[in-house]
């Protein structure tokens, strides 16, 4: 079974500048859910999707970071514009559906905001 | 004060030991406790899983979830290299969204 993916690995752009990653999850999980890692921090929730619908982008700071899960399968984040602090992972992650035990992650991308 | 506290280390130890690691919470709400263990570079991947209170053994790890103290252990016995990593604690509530809240991960060395 694939794992889920992500890309790019690694990015870095200037500050004001636009970045967009891509998901895509393992095949048939229902629940995608995008992560911020700051370094030397866990893991902080930006956005769940259940198949194509929001279900909570609470933490999601909305003025500069967007997310879309279209065809309820891959999804991109795309923050802009940029700023120093959104330097961090990004992790991708999903779950079969919601009576699941495991949530998979993807390696994720690094992104530097310089 | 966090919702999930963790002693981010780094904790360095020789093969062999046993280690233990720890984490707090504040949230009385908490239901399922889990363990991720993170290389470098790498996405979190799932140690162990909790429900409720009580122990889980599976090889080499042990969970200890103590709901009346909001505080939970991972125990590992005969550490090896390998296990070199960060270790995260994550728990949530029992509602339908899986919402998973992350301590800030221990880095654990283990020296040959």
């Amino acid at each position: 079974e694939a794992g889920v993916a992500q890309s790019p690995r690694y990015k870095i752009i200037e500050k004001r500048q636009s970045v967009a990653f891509w998901c895509n999850p393992i095949s048939g999980h229902a629940t995608l859910y995008w992560y911020q890692q700051i370094l030397g921090q866990g893991p902080k929730l930006l956005i769940q999707f259940q198949n194509n619908g929001v279900v909570d982008d609470s933490q999601l700071p909305k003025d500069r970071f967007s997310a879309e899960r279209l065809k309820g399968v891959d999804s991109t984040l795309k923050i802009q514009p940029a700023k120093l602090e959104d330097s961090a992972v990004y992790l991708c992650a999903s779950i079969l559906n919601l009576s699941g035990d495991t949530q998979y992650f993807g390696p994720g991308t690094r992104l530097t905001v310089l | 004060q966090k919702e999930v506290e963790q002693d981010p280390g780094p904790l360095s130890v020789p093969e062999g030991a046993i280690v233990s690691l720890n984490c707090t919470y504040s949230n009385s709400a908490f239901q399922y406790f889990m363990w991720y263990r993170q290389y470098s570079r790498k996405g979190p991947e799932l140690l162990m899983y909790t429900y409720s209170s009580g122990n889980k053994e599976d090889g080499r790890f042990t969970a200890q979830v103590d709901k009346s103290s909001k505080y939970i252990s991972l125990f590992i016995r005969d550490s090896q290299p390998s296990d070199s990593a960060t270790y995260l604690c994550a728990m949530r509530e029992n509602t339908g969204f899986q919402k998973l809240v992350f301590g800030t991960g221990t880095r654990l060395l283990v020296s040959p």
